[in-house]
C-alpha cells in the first residue's frame, strides 16, 4: 500500500463550491505540505505543518484552508472554489529527524469549472 | 527573477546519451533535492544533498555550494529515463532545515531509442 494517499484522484466542481482534499500517511512523519502544480509554474508550497498544533501559510495561501486532524492526516480546503484553482495537487510527507527528504502523494487533478 | 532557475526547460536526446540538467540558485539553502515526475504525475525524490556528490544507479548528482550550482546527470539514457526533473531548494534559516521547499520549473527530459 502507498505511504502516502489522496483522495479523490479526480474532482471536477463548478465555481463556488466547497471541496475537500484529503492526504493520509503511515509514515509516521510529523510534517506534512500541501502544493500545487500548474502547467509553466512548477510546484508552489499552499500550506505546510510541522506537527499537529502547528499550520503555517506557504506562498499561496489566499482562498485555502488546512485541518491538521491527526498526525497522519492533513486536509486541504477551497472554500469557494474559482477556476483558477484548477491544477494538480499533491500532499507530501517529511521526517526532519532523518533526511528531510519528501514523499509525495499521487496528487489530485481539480477541475473547477 | 525565479529563486531556482533550471536549464534546459526541454531536452530531448536519443538513447544511450549522457544527459546533464543544470540547477543555479539565489539563496542560501540547508540542501538541494532533485525529483522526478513521470508522465502518470508521481513524484519521487531522488536526491538530497547538501555538499559533494551522490550516486543512484546511473544517476549523478553534483552540487557547488560557492557557486549556488547542482547538476543532475543521467549517464546511459534510456527511454524509461523520460520524465520531468525537478530541482528544488531548502532555505536556510539559522542553519536549520525548515523543510520548506522552493521548487525549479523543471526540465521535460524525452529520450528517444
Amino acid at each position: 500500500d502507498a505511504d502516502v494517499t489522496q483522495t479523490p484522484r479526480n474532482r471536477i466542481t463548478k465555481t463556488g463550491k466547497r471541496i475537500m482534499l484529503e492526504c493520509s500517511q503511515t509514515k509516521g512523519h510529523d510534517r506534512m505540505y500541501w502544493y500545487r502544480q500548474d502547467p509553466g509554474l512548477g510546484l508552489r508550497l499552499i500550506y505546510y505543518s510541522f506537527d499537529v498544533k502547528d499550520i503555517n501559510k506557504g506562498e499561496i495561501s489566499d482562498g485555502y484552508s488546512v485541518s491538521r486532524q491527526a498526525q497522519a492526516k492533513f486536509s486541504l480546503s477551497l472554500e469557494s472554489a474559482i477556476p483558477n484553482q484548477t491544477a494538480l495537487y499533491f500532499c507530501a510527507t517529511s521526517d526532519w529527524t532523518v533526511t528531510d527528504t519528501q514523499y509525495f502523494g499521487p496528487g489530485t487533478r481539480l477541475t473547477v469549472l | 527573477k525565479n529563486e531556482v532557475e533550471q536549464s534546459p526547460q526541454n531536452l530531448t536526446a536519443q538513447e544511450g546519451e549522457f544527459i546533464t540538467i543544470n540547477c543555479s540558485y539565489s539563496v542560501g539553502i540547508s540542501a538541494l533535492h532533485w525529483l522526478q515526475q513521470h508522465p502518470g504525475g508521481g513524484i519521487v525524490s531522488l536526491f538530497m544533498l547538501s555538499s559533494g556528490k551522490k550516486k543512484h544507479g546511473r544517476l549523478i548528482a553534483t552540487i557547488n555550494i560557492q557557486e549556488k550550482h547542482s547538476s543532475l546527470h543521467i549517464t546511459a539514457s534510456h527511454p524509461r529515463d523520460s520524465a520531468v526533473y525537478i530541482c528544488a531548494v531548502s532555505t536556510n534559516a539559522g542553519g536549520t532545515s525548515y523543510g520548506k521547499l522552493t521548487f525549479g520549473q523543471g526540465t521535460i527530459l524525452t529520450v528517444h531509442p
